[in-house]
C-alpha cells in the first residue's frame, strides 16, 4: 500500500520568513510526486517531480525530489500572508488513476 | 470557462439517511474522480470513472456508490450514514484516463455534517 506522510503537522511564521515542508512517501512503483495547496476548499496544483524532472521552481516556490531517500520538500521563500493554506504532497499509484495524499501541513503566516 | 462544480456545498444529515453528491466536470473532461477529506487530513480516494466506467476503487464500504452518466457528470451516494462519514467530499476532473501527472483539477467540494 502507497504511503505519504507530511511534517511538520502545521507551522506558524511571520511575513517574510522562509519555511520548507517535508514530504516522505514510500510507493510500489514510483511515477511522480504532486505537490497541491489548498486554501479553503479545492486543492490547486502546484508542482510535479519526476525521476527526470527533480527540481522545479515557480517564483518564491520551489520543490526538490530525493529519489534515494524518498522524499521531497517544498520551500517557500519571503512568506506572504497569501501563502497561508494547506499544503499537500501526494504520489499516484501504480495504474496512475488515483493520488495517495499526505496528511497535508497546516501553514499560517502572520502580519 | 467553468471549473468542477459541485452539489450541494453544505448538508446536514442523520445517521441512517441517504445521500447524493453532484459533480460536473470542466468541459470536454471524461474522468471524474471522487475523494473523501475528513477535517484535519488529506483527501482519500473514493471512486474514478472513465467514459461512464469504473476505474478504481478505493479502500471504502459498499455503502458508497457512484456513476457516470453520458455528459461526464457524476454522482456520489453514500448510504446508511454514520458519524465518520462526515468530510468534504471533493470531486476532480480530468482529460485522461490516468491522472497522474498534475492534471486533476478539484471543485470546491460538498461538506457533509452527519448528526
Amino acid at each position: 500500500e502507497d504511503k505519504v506522510v507530511q511534517s511538520p503537522l502545521s507551522l506558524v511564521v511571520h511575513e517574510g520568513d522562509t519555511v520548507t515542508l517535508n514530504c516522505s512517501y514510500e510507493v510500489t512503483n514510483f511515477r511522480s510526486l504532486l505537490w497541491y495547496k489548498q486554501e479553503k476548499k479545492a486543492p490547486t496544483f502546484l508542482f510535479m517531480l519526476t525521476s527526470s524532472g527533480i527540481e522545479k521552481k515557480s517564483g518564491r516556490l520551489s520543490s526538490i525530489l530525493d529519489k534515494k531517500e524518498l522524499f521531497s520538500i517544498l520551500n517557500i521563500t519571503a512568506t506572504q500572508t497569501g501563502d497561508s493554506a494547506v499544503y499537500l504532497c501526494a504520489v499516484p499509484n501504480n495504474a496512475g488513476n488515483m493520488l495517495t495524499f499526505g496528511g497535508g501541513t497546516r501553514l499560517m503566516v502572520k502580519p | 470557462d467553468a471549473g468542477v462544480t459541485q452539489s450541494p456545498t453544505h448538508l446536514i444529515k442523520t445517521r441512517g439517511q441517504q445521500v447524493t453528491l453532484r459533480c460536473s466536470p470542466i468541459s470536454g473532461h471524461k474522468s471524474v474522480s471522487w475523494y473523501q477529506q475528513v477535517l484535519g487530513q488529506g483527501p482519500q480516494f473514493i471512486f474514478q470513472y472513465y467514459e461512464k466506467e469504473e476505474r478504481g476503487r478505493g479502500n471504502f464500504p459498499d455503502r458508497f456508490s457512484a456513476r457516470q452518466f453520458p455528459n461526464y457528470s457524476s454522482e456520489l451516494n453514500v448510504n446508511a450514514l454514520l458519524l465518520g462519514d462526515s468530510a468534504l467530499y471533493l470531486c476532480a476532473s480530468s482529460l485522461v484516463s490516468r491522472p497522474n501527472t498534475g492534471e486533476l483539477f478539484f471543485g470546491e467540494g460538498s461538506r457533509l455534517t452527519v448528526l
